[in-house]
């Protein structure tokens, strides 16, 4: 079953506005969440994380928020460079020692 | 960032040989390493989680004399498909964390390796 879901397959944004991308997830014992970058036929790029201790993480041009109570966390890009453009997981563990569940991504277009 | 490696990034091999597939953290120690397997349009699937120095803990339906896994250093596991069918083609990424980092720190992954079964 799919503990962490990105309902939306995909997104597009115009360049130099804000990309939201939401992350759902189902287990309470998800402590350590993580938002990765990639593209076709590479590995994922780590962007950024965040542990369950706080609801903001700011690195650059992206931040992380994260609603324990909802069990929501969405990744804001602002400005979106047309360079954004690729698929974003999100991933949760209950340890960041532990394996990662992903979602199935959402597939971001960053129009010019 | 940290840096994993992987080799190769691509094989194309016939069915019923083996192929192995090698990942090394380049800068840092890693006891744990974890392997995952990528369908086009589908999301990452942990296949195993590599220990040093001990035997492979494998995810419900992943078989794991077909997968075989061997960590034997601190920067280096190998992932082993044997016998590989063309059902095996997938992209397997590789993905170690950084045991110097503290309690919080990512994950970081290698390029991946595409296989293709023939």
């Amino acid at each position: 079953d799919q503990q962490v879901k990105q309902n939306s397959p995909s997104l597009s944004v115009q360049e130099g506005r804000i990309s939201i991308l939401n992350c759902d997830y189902t287990n309470s014992m998800f402590d350590y969440f993580l938002w990765y970058k990639k593209y076709p036929a590479e590995g994922p790029t780590f962007l950024i994380s965040i542990s369950s201790i706080k609801d903001k993480n700011e690195d650059g041009r992206f931040t992380v928020f994260l609603n324990k109570s909802a069990k929501h966390l969405s990744l804001h890009i602002v400005p979106s460079q047309p360079g954004d453009s690729a698929v974003y997981f999100c991933a949760a563990t209950p340890n960041s020692g532990y394996a990662l569940n992903f979602g199935k991504g959402t597939s971001l277009l960053v129009t010019p | 960032g940290a840096v994993v490696s992987q080799h190769p990034s691509r094989v194309i091999c016939k069915s019923g040989t083996s192929v192995k597939i090698e990942c090394r953290s380049l800068d840092f120690q890693a006891t744990t390493m974890f392997w995952y397997r990528q369908f086009p349009k589908k999301s990452l699937m942990l296949m195993a989680t590599s220990n040093e120095g001990s035997k492979a803990t494998y995810e419900q339906g992943v078989e794991k004399d077909k997968f075989l896994i061997n960590h034997a250093s601190l920067t280096l596991s190998t992932l082993t498909v044997t016998s590989a069918h063309p059902e095996d083609s997938s992209f397997y990424i590789c993905s170690a964390r950084d045991m110097g980092s503290g309690a919080s720190s990512a994950q970081y992954f290698g390029p991946g390796t595409r296989l293709l079964v023939l």
